[in-house]
């Protein structure tokens, strides 16, 4: 089936740094990602799904200067958290949908911010 | 926009029981319910997913039954065995579209 590879599975940075996490579809083109957050023990909120090629739709409440989403080929989408704060500390995931396969999820991205 | 409610929050079975895990929508545009299961620090791996042109849906242990007119939607997992133990979240497409909105999550624990 699909694979999506997402990098790095965990971080840890200092307040006010920015991090980086990529997605890549593996063998297959993605045209969209949908990139979710999940806090300790709750469920995976949407943020944003970004769009090959164009601007990526934010999710009512994410700040889109925060969470800056790039997806410039169709094999890649990332996420960038630009001056992290000890709040932004997360479980990231990413998904990708294709009719065959459904959803399929990146392995997460542990982000912890001191 | 759509609204997913998941019930229970926490599940204790006893193993070889029986677990039912339920789901309520509130978007009539929603057609694809898939069922996950989550480990802890895992990426959600899907179980069994139904459509709404279909009522029920079974593979081995496992089965979704769907009622569209309710607006809800089951899981059941019989012949319960630990390694079944995790985090199960069910979630519903959203306006007939492809994003997804996640249940709140049900905690299973199969107990020897």
């Amino acid at each position: 089936g699909a694979v999506v590879s997402q990098h790095p599975s965990r971080v840890i940075c200092k307040s006010g740094t920015s991090v980086k996490i990529e997605c890549r579809s593996l063998d297959f083109q993605a045209t969209t990602m949908f990139w979710y957050r999940q806090f300790p023990k709750k469920s995976l909120m949407l943020m944003a799904t970004s769009n090959e090629g164009s601007k990526a739709t934010y999710e009512q409440g994410v700040e889109k200067d925060k969470f800056l989403i790039n997806h410039a080929s169709l094999t890649l989408s990332t996420l960038t958290v630009t001056s992290a704060h000890p709040e932004d500390s997360s479980f990231y995931i990413c998904s990708a949908y294709l009719d065959r396969d459904g959803y399929t999820f990146g392995s997460g991205t542990r982000l912890t911010v001191v | 926009g759509e609204n997913v409610e998941q019930h229970p929050s926490t599940l204790s079975v006893q193993e070889g029981d029986s677990a039912v895990i339920k789901c309520t929508y509130s978007d009539s545009a929603s057609n694809y319910f898939p069922w996950y299961k989550q480990e802890l620090g895992k990426r959600p791996q899907l179980i069994i997913d139904i459509r709404s042109n279909v009522g029920e849906k079974k593979d081995q242990r496992i089965a979704v039954t769907l009622n569209k007119t309710a607006k809800h939607f089951s899981l059941h997992i019989t012949e319960t065995q630990p390694e079944d133990s995790a985090v199960y979240f069910c979630a519903g497409t959203r306006g007939g579209g492809n994003k997804l909105t996640f249940g709140t999550g049900t905690q299973l624990k199969v107990e020897l």
